[in-house]
């Protein structure tokens, strides 16, 4: 079956790093999804990896192991505005996005 | 218009009752897309429309259909509203080119059925 893994939920401190996780099991592989959604709104596109790597995007970095089935999404220099929900998804065979379920980012002051 | 309106932005309906959801994008993107979010879920596949014309099965299809008459506009159908349909509803779209198709969201219709 098709799975997408991250945590649930983190705490973090404004100014510090944090790095959220994701591991993917998808029929065929056609890259890798990071959105943002704030409470209430809808998911706004941060990112989009297909090969192994780190893509750095100002303060957010969005990094790629095929092999591993795995991703994570760093943000630095964390801001109050970044209390979101972090949503990970991959892209099928049939490009179709299979979605985890979102990791609520809590940061404190 | 600019990008994706969804209308309405909440609905509270009785249970049978029938509810269209309405979706329009401006971008002339060939795809769009269904999803429902609910607590501890991930977003999931309603319906999808890969073109004008054509509509396709995701993964909770039961209890909704859709149309695709033109490019700009792609309803969702309730034909009787059951209480576990009660959830946020987004529609996207996208050019539809595969690989890095990104999907851009409406602001989502909150359905609660009672």
């Amino acid at each position: 079956g098709q799975n997408i893994d991250q945590p649930t939920e983190m705490t973090a401190t404004e100014g510090a790093i944090v790095q959220i996780n994701c591991t993917y099991q998808t029929s065929g592989f056609n890259g890798l999804f990071w959105y943002q959604q704030h409470a209430g709104e809808a998911p706004t596109f941060l990112s989009y990896n297909v090969l192994d790597g780190l893509e750095e995007k100002g303060r957010f970095s969005s990094f790629l192991s095929r092999s591993k089935g795995y991703s994570y999404l760093l943000l630095k220099e964390l801001q109050m505005k970044d209390s979101a929900s972090y949503l990970c998804a991959a892209m099928d065979s049939n490009y179709q996005l299979i979605w985890g379920a979102g990791t609520k980012l809590i940061i404190k002051p | 218009i600019a990008g994706i309106t969804q209308a309405p932005t909440s609905q509270i309906l009785a249970a049978g009752r029938r509810m269209t959801l309405r979706c329009t994008q401006d971008m002339r993107h060939n795809a769009m897309y269904w999803y429902r979010q609910d607590l501890g879920l991930g977003l999931r596949l309603i319906h999808y429309s890969n073109t004008a014309g054509t509509t396709g099965k995701g993964e909770v299809p039961d209890g909704y259909s859709v149309s695709r008459a033109n490019t700009d506009d792609f309803p969702l159908t309730l034909a009787s509203a059951v209480p576990s349909q009660t959830s946020v509803y987004f529609c996207a779209s996208s050019t539809g080119t595969g690989g890095t198709d990104t999907q851009y969201f409406g602001p989502g219709t909150r359905l609660t059925v009672l």
